[in-house]
């Protein structure tokens, strides 16, 4: 069974730039599926925040596309989250995840992380 | 980007009906890149279905996804305390992958 938990600061301040870390275990991030970040505005939506192959190829939501960065430490097993320049609007629960197999950068997102919330405030 | 609108918001069904989820694109898909979500509360959402109708492990048959094209419909038949969630939508057809609103279910 693949577990991904997420880690990071619970709270960044406005203009900053947050960053979150999702150590896998159970598979190898090596093994060719595509790894994702995806959030959650408490009590609302999810929305999908971008991906990466383990070969490095990144796909971002082009909503999030300039201030996102998506990258990988294959020795620590670990995916990581930058997104710059934050507001209260990036106030959310962050979740790791990996997709489905498939040939495609699309696919179902079959193992969820718990979630980090990360609240921006000053 | 597709747009996926969920109805209804809300539904509340006592125990043994049997429950029906519309999620509707705003374009049509040429392929049955769907997959369902259950999120329940305080936790991370849960994989139902992908493929549009295809269960994914461990996922009992109560739960049963259909459609195609722009329309599809996830199934709960006798319906249990335990299924009080929200369910979510995603497509994958094309990017950037979307996700609706979701539909809270209430058992009563």
């Amino acid at each position: 069974q693949v577990h991904l938990k997420e880690s990071g600061p619970g709270l960044v301040k406005p203009s900053e730039t947050l960053s979150l870390n999702c150590i896998v275990s159970g598979d190898s991030i090596n093994r060719g599926y595509y790894w994702a970040w995806i959030r959650q505005p408490p009590g609302k939506g999810l929305e999908w925040i971008g991906n990466l192959y383990h070969s490095g190829n990144t796909y971002y939501n082009p909503s999030l596309k300039s201030r996102v960065t998506i990258s990988v430490d294959t020795s620590k097993n670990q995916l990581s989250l930058n997104l710059t320049s934050v507001t209260a609007a990036d106030t959310a629960f962050y979740y790791c995840a990996r997709q489905g197999i498939s040939p495609y950068s699309t696919s179902w997102i079959q193992f969820w992380g718990q979630g980090s919330l990360v609240t921006v405030s000053s | 980007e597709i747009v996926l609108t969920q109805s209804p918001g809300t539904l509340s069904l006592s125990p043994g009906e049997r429950a029906t989820l519309s999620c509707r694109a705003s374009r049509s898909f040429s392929s049955k890149y769907l997959a369902w979500y259950q999120q329940k509360l305080g936790q991370a959402p849960r994989l139902l279905i992908y493929d549009a109708s295809s269960r994914a492990t461990g996922i009992p048959d109560r739960f049963s996804g259909s459609g195609s094209g722009a329309h599809f419909t996830l199934a709960i038949s006798r319906l249990e305390p335990e299924d009080s969630a929200v369910y979510f939508c995603q497509q994958y057809s094309s990017s950037p992958i979307t996700f609706g609103q979701g539909t809270r279910l209430e058992i009563k």
